[in-house]
């Protein structure tokens, strides 16, 4: 079974609809993170949460916002999408413990915004 | 002017080149250099970690930080077709838990 899941793969929808894209991992992790990748890009950071009740914005946090239910499930929201918001978004995990701050990655979610 | 850059390619090789890729970088500070391999429709995968300058093998791969130009690289030598993937490159500062991704380099190795 994969450490890092996410849910769903792909998912076209349509402007002004709200999204919400699901990660769980089963690493025992506390650190979570949702990114999106765009071509020429690369990845840019949208949340982090270092453990439950500590939640961060990233460098793009503008449209979207997070909750993390429990230290393995962490979830983005996009209120309402817009088509900019058309993107690859991945959820990765990391172990505070670990000096070199490894990150996990889930396979991804293709959105699509209309 | 963005923190990494990295050349997205895409890079053509034939099988069984040496492969470069190669990063630059402004923030003095960075002192973690990691490369993360993804494959189509997957996740970013740490290939190679490196503290602070010098060298790094494993395998075929070979890791190197030249931190005075701020330019890291990652040779791949021997290439093979399963080698065909992204290669991200990536970088945090000592204490810093927020990693910098350069854009990707997309590489084909042809069989």
């Amino acid at each position: 079974d994969a450490d890092v899941t996410q849910t769903p793969r792909n998912r076209i929808t349509k402007t002004g609809k709200r999204i919400m894209l699901e990660c769980s991992q089963t690493k025992g992790h506390d650190r979570m993170y949702w990114y999106r990748q765009d071509p020429g890009l690369g990845l840019q950071l949208i949340y982090y949460s270092f453990d439950v009740k500590d939640i961060n914005k990233g460098e793009i946090s503008d449209g979207y916002s997070v909750s993390r239910q429990a230290q393995a499930k962490f979830s983005l929201s996009l209120e309402s999408a817009i088509p900019n918001q058309t993107a690859l978004y991945f959820c990765a995990t990391s172990d505070s413990d670990r000096y070199n701050n490894e990150q996990f990655f889930g396979p991804g979610t293709r959105l699509t915004v209309l | 002017q963005k923190e990494v850059e990295q050349d997205p390619g895409p890079l053509s090789v034939p099988e069984g080149a040496i492969v470069s890729l190669n990063c630059t970088y402004s923030n003095s500070a960075f002192q973690y250099f990691m490369w993360y391999r993804q494959y189509s429709r997957k996740g970013p995968e740490l290939l190679m970690y490196t503290y602070s300058s010098g060298n790094k093998e494993d395998g075929r791969f070979t890791a190197q930080v030249d931190k005075s130009s701020k330019y890291i690289s990652l040779f791949i030598r021997d290439s093979q077709p399963s080698d065909s993937a992204t290669y991200l490159c990536a970088m945090r500062t000592t204490g810093g838990f927020k990693t910098i991704f350069g854009a990707g380099t997309r590489l084909f190795v042809k069989a």
